[in-house]
């Protein structure tokens, strides 16, 4: 099973501020890397998969990044709805897994 | 418009049994892989199970085989979970998901509650 680290748990930032949270993989997951945005008592919504592409209606300030076994989701300027959980997955390999989440909250 | 809504959670007795429907609407049902996700209360997410679109292929996270059962239903445009052989640790909100990958869930029920206790 391929287990994805998020880093870091807890990110704090102010409304304007970029945020960069990563997602390492224990092994080679090729481009087949998602981020979801989960808020307090909601479904997960995907924001990006395969690793750089926008799903649909997803503002052009997140992007995401990388390839293999290092990834980045990027928030250019944060704004106020972005404060909430973020989870990487994978589909290279079944099980599909999850990191743990990285929380973002308001500095 | 897509719109997943699950039903059939509730409080089950350790050793019972559940069946999860997950009604569909606003795209075509049948031209999709479907997914089940779950998630204890304050934990990460979980993949459980998925299956492909006419049902041939099904897979289920290794902890579940055997227990758990993913169906689907294109003339009814729903998706199925049996549960069999509740443990306390199957407590979680579960989520029904379009999937367009595989492995990739676009859009997202808004769960429902599995509560496994005596």
């Amino acid at each position: 099973e391929i287990v994805l680290t998020q880093s870091p748990a807890t990110l704090s930032l102010s409304p304007g501020e970029r945020a960069t949270l990563s997602c390492r993989a224990s092994q080679s997951v090729s481009s087949y890397l998602a981020w979801y945005q989960q808020k307090p008592g909601q479904a997960p919504r995907l924001l990006i998969y395969d690793a750089s592409n926008r799903a649909t209606g997803i503002p052009g300030r997140f992007s995401g990044s990388g390839s293999g076994t290092d990834f980045t989701l990027t928030i250019s300027s944060l704004e106020p709805e972005d404060f909430a959980v973020y989870y990487c997955q994978q589909r290279s390999n079944w099980p599909y897994t999850f990191g743990q989440g990285t929380k973002l909250e308001i500095k | 418009e897509v719109q997943l809504v699950e039903s059939g959670g509730g409080l089950v007795q350790p050793g019972g049994s559940l069946r999860l429907s997950c009604a569909a609407s606003g795209f075509t049902f049948s031209s999709y892989w479907m997914t089940w996700v779950r998630q204890a209360p304050g934990k990460g997410l979980e993949w459980v199970a998925n299956i492909k679109e006419d049902g041939s292929e099904k897979y289920y996270v290794d902890s579940l085989k055997g227990r758990f059962t993913i169906s689907r239903d294109n003339a009814k445009n729903s998706l199925y979970l049996q549960m069999n052989s509740l443990r306390a640790e199957d407590t979680a909100v579960y989520y029904c998901a379009r999937d367009i990958g595989p492995g990739i869930g676009d859009n997202w029920g808004q769960g429902t509650l599995v509560t496994v206790s005596s």
